[in-house]
């Protein structure tokens, strides 16, 4: 059973460009939830997805944006990349018949904007 | 809102030294807690996790109490591996909420 899993590992993108992150929950889980994680700082909540909806968004700015698609996989886009969105963006998937606390945490995207 | 904090990193043991990160939070109300371990390179695992007061989490020998009067959810190992080397967070989530709250991480590298 294939754990949660993301795609591309490594990104390197200029400023001002858009960046799409992608992400695939674990077998039977059908909610995502994206953490960004700055170099030497813990993870920071971004947004969960939940039926295809927003379920709940940390303080990000609309520069962020999410999808979740039917088969449950999700996507993260970030517009007008900034230096400082330099990270590593974790995916994490649970099931929503689950325990509030089980969450599977993904290898991660590392990205930087150059 | 809430926060969570840990004792500043890096951490730098011989094998089968003592550990200890110690770890404090600040929350509204009652929310578990974890400890979470990053190896380089790699995303998250739970190590262990406490649901209320009281309880210990415990894994690989790993070890933490959830208290409630000092909110702290301190880590403790007794004898430390090389292979202990890795990034380790702490982390509260609530049972009326999505997401956790992470620590800024303690680094402990651990010397043969």
């Amino acid at each position: 059973d294939a754990g949660v899993t993301q795609s591309p590992t490594h990104l390197i993108k200029t400023r001002g460009q858009q960046v799409t992150l992608r992400c695939s929950p674990k077998s039977g889980h059908d909610t995502v939830s994206w953490y960004q994680q700055a170099l030497g700082q813990g993870p920071q909540f971004i947004f969960q997805y939940y039926e295809e909806e927003e379920r709940q968004r940390g303080n990000f700015p609309d520069r962020f944006s999410g999808h979740q698609f039917p088969n449950y996989s999700s996507e993260l886009n970030v517009n007008a990349l900034l230096l400082g969105d330099s990270a590593l963006y974790l995916c994490a998937s649970s099931a929503a018949r689950d325990s509030y606390y089980e969450q599977y945490f993904g290898p991660g995207t590392r990205l930087t904007v150059t | 809102g809430d926060s969570v904090t840990q004792m500043e990193g890096p951490v730098t043991l011989s094998e089968e030294a003592f550990l200890t990160i110690n770890c404090t939070y600040t929350a509204t109300g009652y929310p578990s807690l974890f400890w979470y371990v990053q190896y380089p390179g790699e995303g998250l695992q739970l190590l262990l996790k406490a649901t209320k007061a009281d309880d210990k989490g415990s894994n690989k020998g790993f070890e933490a109490t959830y208290r409630k009067e000092t909110t702290s959810f301190h880590l403790e190992k007794g004898s430390v591996q090389v292979s202990d080397s890795a990034v380790y967070f702490c982390a509260l989530i609530h049972n009326y909420g999505q997401n956790f709250v992470f620590g800024p991480g303690t680094r402990l590298s651990v010397l043969p």
